[in-house]
């Protein structure tokens, strides 16, 4: 039962280009989350999906980010015209309801560093 | 927005040693969970408390959920070279937005062989 996957590792942009961040949860889940992780800093809530809907973006910032969890395929975690304050690392999280919200399961992260 | 305190920011021990951590927030959460995370990777899930007052072993890690809800520590006994890591607590509400993680800064452990 293969985990929470998250692709690329690691991303190297140049600032004003785009940053796609997949995730696919572990099989049976339809709940993901996104955390953003800045160096030296704990993980902070960036938004929580379900198939098709955005449930909270109450933690991504307004502009410039957005989020989608399809039907069909991973959940995309896109960020245009990146800036260098964009480097960090971004988790998903998936969890198979919401009932038992504690258990969110971490995949391992994609590292973006913005040039 | 709630904030958690986590301390020590790192720690350099010896192997064999015990370690103890904690987590203080400003307001209450009506769950506490401990993560570790490892170089490279994301964070794995150690022990979760759910009630104050609770004590939760998993194997040499022990942690408390406080009675006034508002803190936590994770205890390590006779660390070896393998427990090297990034400690984080996290906090969890309970009503609409219960979903939401909020995290500590880590505590970066060092186990000296």
């Amino acid at each position: 039962n293969a985990g929470v996957m998250q692709n690329p590792r690691h991303l190297v942009r140049r600032r004003g280009q785009e940053a796609r961040l997949r995730c696919s949860p572990m099989k049976g889940h339809s709940h993901v989350y996104w955390y953003r992780q800045l160096p030296e800093e704990g993980l902070k809530f960036m938004v929580y999906l379900q198939k098709e809907n955005i449930i909270d973006e109450s933690g991504m910032p307004k502009e410039r980010f957005s989020a989608e969890f399809p039907k069909e395929g991973p959940s995309i975690l896109r960020i245009q015209q990146v800036v260098r304050g964009d480097s960090a690392a971004y988790f998903c999280a998936s969890s198979p309801n919401r009932e038992i919200y504690n258990e969110q399961f971490f995949g391992p992260g994609t590292r973006l560093t913005v040039l | 927005g709630q904030q958690l305190n986590q301390s020590p920011q790192s720690m350099f021990i010896q192997e064999g040693e015990d370690v103890s951590m904690n987590c203080t927030s400003s307001s209450i959460f009506n769950t506490w969970l401990w993560y570790k995370q490892e170089p490279g990777e994301g964070p794995v899930l150690l022990i979760a408390l759910y009630k104050a007052g609770e004590l939760t072993s998993n194997g040499r890690l022990t942690a408390q959920f406080g009675i006034t809800r508002k803190d936590s520590f994770l205890n390590i006994s006779a660390s070896i070279p393998s427990d090297v890591g990034i400690y984080f607590c996290a906090g969890q509400n309970s009503g609409g937005s219960n979903y939401k993680l909020t995290f500590g800064k880590g505590t970066l452990l060092t186990v000296n062989p």
